[in-house]
């Protein structure tokens, strides 16, 4: 069973416009990180959060971690044509990293 | 450095042929993983290593063996192929501290088809 799950599956936007993505876990964490997957493409690390992390910024980037909700959520500002790509939350236990099934981001020039 | 290679890119087996993905990275990076990668899912973890001869299963392990007999390198053999192990296979790789995740860094992936 997956550990993280995004929502929602797929979002259509604008460029400009801000895109959120939720990620929800189920069991404790000691960090929780984001990755980018372009079409045919590895995965590429965005962003890590630690557990008595709240919020984190890397360029457009803003992630916010709540372990009472077990839920974390990804913003990217200002949207460009160029972030369109499937974004994945992944958590882990001791030694088993486990991602979500993914977000579809579509940015329209 | 490389960072993380996978060969080969692109494969296809027939049903019952084995075969080996190869995966190496030049960071010393403790912990290697291998996860596979079906149309619109995420990634399940096959298997795992945190380090030279530990390996473990991950969710998705059977069909799939795995050793690490030096850091640099994780191969993924696949016993006796099936159809159901079309899809592409990505290996990572990360410093892994008392059980704590970092950034993985992943390879381009193998795409397998089985017939």
């Amino acid at each position: 069973s997956q550990q993280g799950e995004e929502d929602p599956q797929a979002l259509s936007i604008q460029e400009g416009e801000n895109a959120t993505m939720n990620c929800s876990y189920k069991t404790s964490i000691n960090n929780l990180q984001w990755y980018r997957q372009n079409s045919g493409r590895g995965l590429v690390h965005l962003i890590l959060i630690r557990s008595n992390e709240r919020e984190k910024h890397s360029g457009r980037l803003r992630v916010t971690l709540d372990t009472s909700k077990k839920s974390s959520s990804l913003l990217i500002t200002a949207s460009r044509a160029a972030d369109t790509a499937s974004y994945f939350c992944a958590t882990g236990g001791y030694n088993k990293l486990i991602f979500g099934a993914g977000t579809r981001l579509a940015v329209h020039p | 450095n490389a960072g993380v290679t996978q060969t080969p890119k692109f494969q296809v087996l027939k049903t019952g042929q084995s075969m080996t993905l190869q995966c190496a990275q030049d960071m010393n990076h403790e912990y290697m993983s291998w996860y596979r990668q079906d149309p619109g899912m995420g990634l399940r973890l096959i298997h795992y290593s945190v380090g030279a001869g530990i390996t473990d299963q991950g969710e998705v392990p059977n069909g799939y063996n795995v050793s690490r007999s030096t850091t640099e390198d994780f191969p993924l053999r696949l016993l006796s192929a099936a159809p159901s192990q079309t899809s592409v296979y990505f290996c990572a790789s990360s410093y892994n501290r008392a059980g704590v995740h970092n950034e993985q860094f992943f390879g381009p992936g193998t795409r397998l088809t089985v017939l």
